[in-house]
């Protein structure tokens, strides 16, 4: 079991938005804006796409865009792509200085 | 363009050390606060610790229930960063990356990423 929680699968159709969720606890998510979302292709290197709860590195699409509300940080997908289709991790510091992250979840662009 | 190539993977039996490396390109690793991260087939991803950069003092912080058998060191005439690993277990059998951390952008976001070398702990 990770120590953020993450949906395994979340679905969508090309153009819509959806959104992925990732809960933790008020040593991490609920303590420090520190919170970063991963993409992963199959075969390729994962990718940083928000850090910060919700800035997005540059070059990233603004399709891809974060949040969080006490102790749960979301990912949100906008018009919705077959290039979306990917894993997608978040992570957080906590107050162990240490760093954890949610156990992933797949997109599928139906 | 910065680049993370891990290496030094391989099948290790219980109870064996086995060090793997990761070689960094496009950036001096003594400039970066540099972390090893893990991934068993099948789960999420596992942080092991990291190693401050030189303005950090070197410092090195580890994951609690492994800080006993890990140890990450740096060298900087080759820059490359490792991973030692001693009294390796069956749990232990993981895909291994680095990834920088809060390098390019902000504290505590890994930015960069290698591809893993692959850690088989069997009998």
């Amino acid at each position: 079991q990770s120590a953020l929680t993450q949906p395994a699968s979340v679905s969508g159709s090309p153009g819509q938005s959806i959104t992925i969720s990732c809960t933790g606890t008020s040593s991490d998510i609920g303590a420090y804006n520190y919170v970063s979302w991963f993409q992963q292709h199959p075969g390729e290197a994962r990718k940083l796409i928000i850090y910060a709860v919700s800035v997005r590195p540059s070059g990233v699409s603004n399709r891809f865009s974060g949040s969080k509300s006490g102790y749960t940080a979301s990912l949100t997908i906008s018009g919705l792509q077959a290039e979306d289709e990917a894993d997608y991790y978040c992570s957080s510091y906590s107050s162990t200085s240490s760093i954890l992250f949610g156990g992933g979840t797949k997109v599928t662009v139906l | 363009e910065v680049q993370l190539v891990e290496s030094g993977g391989g099948l290790i039996e219980p109870g064996g050390s086995l060090r793997i490396s990761c070689a960094a390109s496009g950036f001096t690793v003594s400039d970066a606060w540099m972390n090893w991260v893990r991934q068993a087939s099948g789960k999420g991803l596992e942080w092991i610790g990291r190693i401050r950069n030189r303005a950090g003092g070197d410092r090195t912080e580890y994951a609690a229930p492994l800080k006993d058998r890990f140890i990450i060191s740096r060298d900087d005439l080759t820059n490359t960063l490792h991973l030692q690993m001693k009294g390796l277990e069956i749990e232990d059998t993981a895909v291994y990356y680095c990834a920088t951390e809060g390098f390019r952008y902000g504290h505590h976001s890994h930015d960069s990423w290698g591809q893993g070398t692959l850690v088989t702990v069997s009998s």
